[in-house]
């Protein structure tokens, strides 16, 4: 069955310092890949996203992530981090199911506080 | 685009009574999902469309919950009778994949306490 894993529910990092958030899915076939983000009270927001092609993929706010076959891995990155980057970040699989439909399947997020 | 619409954007009711919540996707998408998010749980999908057809309702709790979609621009989840552990919020959210790749577009979400 697929499945995505995030082994970091939080993660503090200070304002300007790099960041790195672990994402690992079990999917049999190539995966579509997303990360998301979510501020309190909103819904999600589309990060960044993998199909196929180039293996490191920019996404909006200066976001970036790494698809890794071998490690069956996406890690987001972000060089410099802002203390609006404080969020939930979701890291997530799209999973074709046996009769043609698509489903998404979200990991349990990580929770990114910034300290000043 | 106005997006994805859900309504009410917080609901408080008491144990027993049912709740009706509502969206309309963005023109033009013919996959709609319900999500359910608790701190316990994380995002769970309960049920997904294609074309107004349920595909997927697997992740649906119990036969207190169901789900319609009578046309292209309008779902329904409905919980009856409601229980405080159905106190959550619940998102709807709509895509295309042949307009797009898969990019998941939420509304701002249903919060639901059940007293």
């Amino acid at each position: 069955a697929q499945s995505v894993t995030q082994p970091d529910i939080h993660i503090t990092v200070s304002e300007g310092a790099s960041l790195e958030l672990r994402c690992n899915y079990s999917y049999g076939a190539t995966p579509y890949l997303f990360w998301y983000v979510q501020s309190p009270g909103q819904g999600l927001q589309l990060l960044l996203k993998y199909f196929s092609g180039d293996t490191l993929v920019q996404g909006i706010k200066g976001f970036e992530a790494e698809f890794k076959r071998s490690q069956s891995s996406f890690n987001l990155r972000k060089p410099s981090v802002h203390w609006s980057d404080a969020a939930e970040y979701f890291c997530a699989v799209v999973a074709t199911g046996g009769t043609g439909g698509f489903k998404t399947i979200f990991g349990a997020g990580t929770r990114l506080f910034v300290k000043a | 685009d106005a997006g994805v619409i859900q309504s009410p954007r917080h609901e408080v009711t008491e144990m027993g009574q049912e709740v009706t919540l509502r969206c309309k996707p963005i023109s033009g998408h013919d996959y709609l999902f319900w999500y359910r998010q608790t701190m316990m749980r994380g995002l769970e999908l309960l049920i997904y469309f294609n074309n107004n057809v349920p595909i997927d309702d697997s992740g649906m709790p119990e036969d207190r919950f169901s789900a319609k979609m009578p046309n292209a621009s309008f779902s329904t989840l409905k919980i009856q009778p409601s229980e405080p552990r159905d106190s959550a919020v619940y998102f709807c959210a709509s895509t295309s994949y042949r307009l797009n790749t898969g990019e998941l577009f939420f509304g701002e979400g249903s919060r639901l306490t059940v007293l």
